[in-house]
């Protein structure tokens, strides 16, 4: 079975700093793939980053990168240079290879909160 | 721009009423999935399907039923509306070749 922890319900930052928000993972399987998705209070899913079990180099996509570190089953999005845009909720999902229909299991998110 | 619809947006329905949700992509992708997510919840997979005539049931148990006809369709339905059922409903769907997954933008149903 697969399981994601996101241990912070919120959190706070200010503008123009940059914000880690953790993410920790269980799987047995050997191959999977781990996502980061924002929701504005719109409701949509927003995919940000995508980081594969294999990849060598942490996964980056303009301000925002993963840092994977595999041995500790980790996964923390860092957001750079946070914008009052940035204020949602923050999911963290892993697809599993082994898992029926390759779905996409999340964590229970980080409501993200942007100080002016 | 948006590849998968969802429709409605915003459902208030009276209990005991039948409802679709309808979910539809033009991308062609083989795999799609139906979420629920109660609010500033995790999302909880209720349905997915590998293709054409292929329905599974995910790890949340639903009282609602799928049917997947055409590779672009897959709609979600609920024969008898209570207010348990409210909550958001997401749709997804994934290319067999690509990581990727692309969701809808959800349908939120309140029932009363």
């Amino acid at each position: 079975a697969q399981k994601i922890t996101q241990t912070q319900p919120g959190m706070f930052v200010q503008e123009k700093e940059a914000v880690t928000l953790d993410c920790t993972y269980d799987t047995s399987d050997p191959s999977y793939g781990l996502f980061w998705y924002k929701q504005p209070s719109s409701g949509e899913m927003i995919f940000l980053i995508y980081q594969g079990s294999y990849d060598q180099q942490n996964a980056t996509e303009g301000r925002y990168s993963l840092n994977f570190q595999k041995a500790r089953k980790s996964a923390n999005l860092v957001i750079s240079a946070s914008q009052l845009g940035d204020s949602a909720m923050y999911f963290c999902a892993m697809r599993g290879n082994n898992n029926a229909g390759n779905m996409l299991t999340f964590g229970g998110g980080t409501r993200l909160m942007v100080k002016p | 721009e948006a590849d998968i619809y969802q429709t409605p947006r915003y459902l208030v329905i009276g209990t005991g009423k039948k409802i679709t949700l309808e979910c539809s992509q033009t991308m062609g992708h083989d795999k799609m999935y139906w979420y629920q997510q109660d609010p500033g919840m995790e999302l909880h997979l209720i349905h997915y399907s590998y293709g054409v005539n292929s329905t599974e049931k995910g790890d949340l148990s639903s009282e609602s039923t799928v049917s997947r006809i055409r590779t672009e369709h897959f709609p979600l339905t609920l024969e008898s509306a209570r207010p348990s059922h409210t909550s958001q409903y997401l749709c997804a769907s994934r290319d067999r070749a690509n990581y990727g997954y692309t969701f809808g933008s959800g349908t939120r149903l309140t029932v009363v």
